[in-house]
């Protein structure tokens, strides 16, 4: 079974529609992070989350917000999509140590916003 | 600011031949480095990384990367290339703090040619 899996894997929503895109480990990590994904730009973060009491803006959070359920969970809503939210996005859990920090991605959420 | 780039959008190489993927970045701290390969339709993979020590780091599917300090570079390399390693690649750097963040490259199209 994977370690990190999203819910959908895609996704086809209208202007205005309130979606939201679902994450879980099997990895215990305790940081978690929503990425988008879009050609030419890499990735770039919308949210993270250092424990279940810890969220955090990335550098793109407008118009997302997120819900960490559990330590295991960590859900990203668009409250009203548009069109230029059209997107790939990813989950990644983080395994940290004192001198280390490696992330892990789960298989994406294709999201197409009409 | 900080910032990874990968100056090459897109590379063709024959089947065979040698690779070389270019990485530089700018980070205030003394950074980590990391490459990810995404196979068409697929989430990110972690080929290596770099912490410390050595510089020269090994990874899986016969990868390798140097850090370079003086050039802020990060290459990746693979000295004969199969066609399974058409895919897009992204660099990666990060420095562990209480507030870490991975920053990724734009990412680099590699395509093999028969």
């Amino acid at each position: 079974d994977a370690d990190v899996t999203q819910t959908p894997r895609n996704r086809i929503t209208k202007t205005g529609k309130r979606i939201m895109l679902e994450c879980s480990q099997t990895k215990g990590h305790d940081r978690m992070y929503w990425y988008r994904q879009d050609p030419g730009l890499g990735l770039r973060l919308i949210y993270y989350s250092f424990d279940v009491k810890d969220i955090n803006k990335g550098e793109i959070s407008d118009g997302y917000s997120v819900s960490r359920q559990a330590q295991a969970k960590f859900s990203l809503s668009l409250e009203s999509a548009i069109p230029n939210q059209t997107a790939l996005y990813f989950c990644a859990t983080s395994e940290v140590t004192e001198t280390q920090e490696t992330q892990y991605f789960g298989p994406g959420t294709r999201l197409l916003v009409l | 600011a900080q910032s990874v780039t990968q100056p090459d959008i897109h590379i063709t190489v024959s089947e065979g031949a040698s690779l070389e993927l270019r990485c530089n970045y700018s980070y205030g701290a003394t950074p980590y480095l990391f490459w990810y390969v995404q196979s068409p339709g697929q989430g990110l993979q972690l080929l290596l990384k770099y912490f410390s020590g050595d510089t020269l780091v090994q990874g899986i599917k016969g990868f390798e990367a140097e850090f370079k300090r003086s050039q802020s570079s990060f290459n990746l390399r693979k000295p004969s290339v199969h066609w399974s390693d058409a895919a897009e690649y992204f660099c990666a750097v990060g420095s562990y703090s209480s507030a870490s963040k991975i920053i990724f490259g734009s990412g680099t199209r590699l395509s093999i040619r028969p």
